[in-house]
C-alpha cells in the first residue's frame, strides 16, 4: 500500500518562502504510470489543484494560480517538494500530496496534509 | 468559483437514499472524461470513493455508486448512514484553453439527520 507523508514548517512569516516535502512510501516514485501532486484547501474551502510533477522531472501547474510555485522531484529519497514564494495570509491552508494515475487522472493515494499557516 | 459545480449541502435521515450532483460543460464531463469523486471525513484527508465514473476502490461500499450523462454527473449513497456525514467532490479533466488539467467540484457537505 502507497503512503505519502508531508513535512515542513507549520507556521511561515508574510514575503518568505514555504518549502514542504512529501515522501512517499510502498512504492517506487519512480513509476512512469503516475504523476505526484500538491493540492491545498484554505480554511472552510474546497479542494485546491496546484500542480504535479513526474519522476522525468516535467511539471504541469494549474493556470489558475499565479506562477509562485515550483514543483520538484527527488527520485534518490522517493520524494517530491513544492515551493511557494512571496507568501501571504491567503496562503494559509492544509496542503495534501497525492499522486495522480496518468491515465485517468484520478488522485488514488493521499497524504494525510499538513496545515500551514502565514503570520508574523 | 470551480469549474464542476456541486451543491453546498444535501441532507438526508439514516436509511435514506441522496444523490449529488457535478455539472461540468463540454471541455470535461461532457468530453467524455471520466468523473472522480472524493469523501473527506471531518479532519481528515480526501479518499477516493468512486474512480473512472462508477468504479469503487477496494472497501468502498455498495451504498455508494455514481454514474455520468451529457456534462454532468452524480454520485448516490443509498442506506444511508452517520458515518457517511462528510464532504464529497467530484473530479475530472478537463481540455479548456482557459481551464486547469485537473478540475474539482466546489465540494457538497452531507449531513446525515
Amino acid at each position: 500500500q502507497v503512503q505519502l507523508q508531508e513535512s515542513g514548517p507549520g507556521l511561515v512569516k508574510p514575503s518568505q518562502t514555504l518549502s514542504l516535502k512529501c515522501t512517499v512510501s510502498g512504492g517506487s516514485i519512480n513509476s512512469g504510470g503516475y504523476d505526484w501532486s500538491w493540492i491545498r484547501q484554505r480554511p472552510g474551502k474546497g479542494l485546491e489543484w496546484i500542480g504535479y510533477v513526474h519522476y522525468s522531472g516535467s511539471t504541469y501547474y494549474n493556470p489558475s494560480l499565479k506562477s509562485r510555485f515550483a514543483i520538484s522531484i527527488d527520485t534518490s529519497k522517493n520524494q517530491f517538494s513544492l515551493r511557494l514564494s512571496s507568501v501571504t495570509a491567503a496562503d494559509t491552508a492544509v496542503y495534501f500530496c497525492a499522486r495522480v494515475v496518468r491515465t485517468s487522472r484520478k488522485f488514488d493515494f493521499w497524504g494525510q496534509g499538513t496545515l500551514v499557516t502565514v503570520s508574523s | 468559483q470551480s469549474v464542476l459545480t456541486q451543491p453546498p449541502s444535501v441532507s438526508g435521515a439514516p436509511g435514506q437514499r441522496v444523490t449529488i450532483s457535478c455539472t461540468g460543460s463540454r471541455s470535461n464531463i461532457g468530453a467524455g472524461y471520466d468523473v472522480h469523486w472524493y469523501q473527506q471525513l471531518p479532519g481528515a484527508a480526501p479518499k477516493l470513493l468512486i474512480s473512472g465514473d462508477n468504479d469503487r476502490p477496494s472497501g468502498v461500499p455498495d451504498r455508494f455508486s455514481g454514474s455520468k450523462s451529457g456534462t454532468s454527473a452524480s454520485l448516490a449513497i443509498t442506506g444511508l448512514q452517520a458515518e457517511d456525514e462528510a464532504d464529497y467532490y467530484c473530479q475530472a479533466y478537463d481540455t479548456s484553453l482557459t481551464g486547469s488539467d485537473v478540475v474539482f467540484g466546489g465540494g457538497t457537505k452531507l449531513t446525515v439527520l
